[in-house]
């Protein structure tokens, strides 16, 4: 069985620091690893992935998540945090065996406070 | 280009009726899934066709909930009986053909008063 943990409900930071949102997996085999970004009355937006390779990946808006396969953890960072990236943040994983389905951490509200 | 798109994007009911409700994937995506997300949580998944068959339904709570997707495209989601319970919203992805990343519909929102 496949889980995402996401420790903190709410973050909150201000707006030009940097930002850090916890996530952390457990699969039975390699992970697919990928962050999506949830604003109010709207579907989810896919912010980036981690396939293979390079254990740092970039994805839109500036965001990036390091992989970290010994801590089996993927955080999603931002250098520069802008009030405009104020939503809910879910990580979500998948094996990379036959099952193609996602499973989704409990989400995570970040608050840029101006 | 335009996105997958889902109907209605709100569906009020009572209690023991039937709903339906359709997503239209992006074009040319093989891959489908519908997950369900209820307040709070992040989305669960219910059912994934590859093509026009269910590849994996392991996710359905009971055998009220059903889905079809006869030509490969539009997909229904049909829930007999409804109860309170499955009050949600109700997400629909999917996926060009090799690839893994998934794209969300705005979802359907369920209520069973």
């Amino acid at each position: 069985a496949q889980s995402v943990a996401q420790p903190e409900d709410q973050v909150n930071v201000a707006e030009g620091n940097p930002l850090t949102v916890k996530c952390t997996y457990s699969v039975s085999g390699n992970p697919y690893l990928f962050w999506y970004v949830q604003y109010p009355n709207r579907g989810l937006q896919f912010l980036l992935k981690y396939i293979t390779g390079d254990n740092l990946v970039k994805g839109s808006y500036g965001f990036e998540a390091e992989f970290n396969k010994s801590q089996t953890s993927f955080h999603l960072k931002k250098p520069s945090a802008l009030v405009s990236d104020s939503a809910l943040y879910f990580c979500a994983v998948r094996d990379t065996g036959s099952a193609r389905q996602l499973t989704f951490g409990s989400g995570t509200q970040l608050t840029v406070l101006p | 280009g335009a996105g997958v798109s889902q109907t209605p994007s709100n569906k009020v009911t009572e209690k023991g009726k039937y709903v339906e409700l359709r997503c239209d994937p992006i074009s040319g995506h093989t891959a489908l899934y519908w997950y369900r997300q209820s307040l709070g949580q992040g989305p669960e998944f219910l059912i994934y066709f590859q093509g026009t068959g269910a590849a994996d339904d392991s996710g359905l709570p009971n055998d009220r909930f059903f889905a079809v997707r006869p030509e490969g495209s539009v997909s229904t989601l049909k829930i007999q009986r409804t109860e309170r319970g499955d009050s949600a919203v109700y997400l629909c992805a999917s996926s060009p053909p090799g690839a893994d990343t998934q794209y969300f519909g705005p979802g359907t929102r369920l209520t069973v008063l």
